[in-house]
């Protein structure tokens, strides 16, 4: 399996609605990512998780609560969005092998409208 | 910071021309340089260069660093109406709060005419 696979590939939601996206990968990779992307823009990076653990939280706001239950899932929990945070998010894992740094392989991607 | 610049950022061809697109980084402890093509979703990876001077091939599609000037080049010959996309470049950080951090470049977005 040499895929990052993300569910669910659109999602429509209202201001006051939670949902979760979730993203899955079986390559044996401990390093995962979440990119928030907006049209004609590159990825903006939003967290990353290595060995399981949150390394970097790129000022997100809290409407946006990541979760890594284990070495192969990530999950992004969302509250009360707002509709600027209508866009693509994509999820990402790559190799990680000491201090050297690999290439990040990304999923399909959700595409996200908050109404 | 660390800084990524692509150019052209738009670029019009017919099939069959040659393109090259062009990728500038200005990082702390540089490691790698990543190239991806993006269509309608997700960032697919295309080469990771590491050594300079060193062409990585793939097809059609070739990628060469010069680390000494800090830049890169992607180069598409005989382009094809399937290589229209936005073709991103990025570093990733590495070392103290930027480990595991990929700076992109605002992207390329190729247009192949039949």
């Amino acid at each position: 399996d040499t895929e990052v696979t993300q569910t669910p590939k659109h999602l429509v939601m209202g201001m006051t609605n939670k949902k979760s996206l979730k993203c899955e990968q079986h390559m044996g990779h401990r390093a995962m990512y979440w990119y928030k992307q907006k049209a004609k823009k590159p990825p903006e990076l939003m967290f990353v998780y290595s060995y399981e653990k949150l390394s970097i939280n790129e000022s997100v706001p809290s409407r946006f609560s990541p979760e890594c239950p284990n070495s192969s899932l990530l999950n992004l929990h969302l509250h009360a969005l707002q509709p600027e945070d209508s866009a693509l998010y994509l999820c990402a894992s790559s190799p990680k092998s000491g201090q050297l740094y690999n290439e990040q392989f990304f999923g399909p991607g959700t595409r996200l409208t908050v109404l | 910071e660390d800084k990524v610049v692509q150019s052209p950022l738009s670029l019009v061809v017919h099939e069959g021309d040659t393109v090259t697109l062009n990728c500038s980084y200005e990082v702390t402890n540089f490691r790698s340089l990543l190239w991806y093509k993006q269509e309608k979703k997700a960032p697919t990876f295309l080469f990771m260069l590491t050594s300079s001077g060193i062409e990585k091939k793939s097809g059609r599609l070739s990628s060469i660093l010069d680390k000494k000037e800090l830049f890169s080049i992607l180069n598409i010959t005989a382009t094809q109406t399937g290589d229209s996309a936005i073709y991103l470049c990025a570093v990733p950080g590495a070392g103290g709060t930027s480990y595991g951090k990929l700076t992109f470049g605002q992207g390329t977005i190729l247009t192949v005419h039949p």
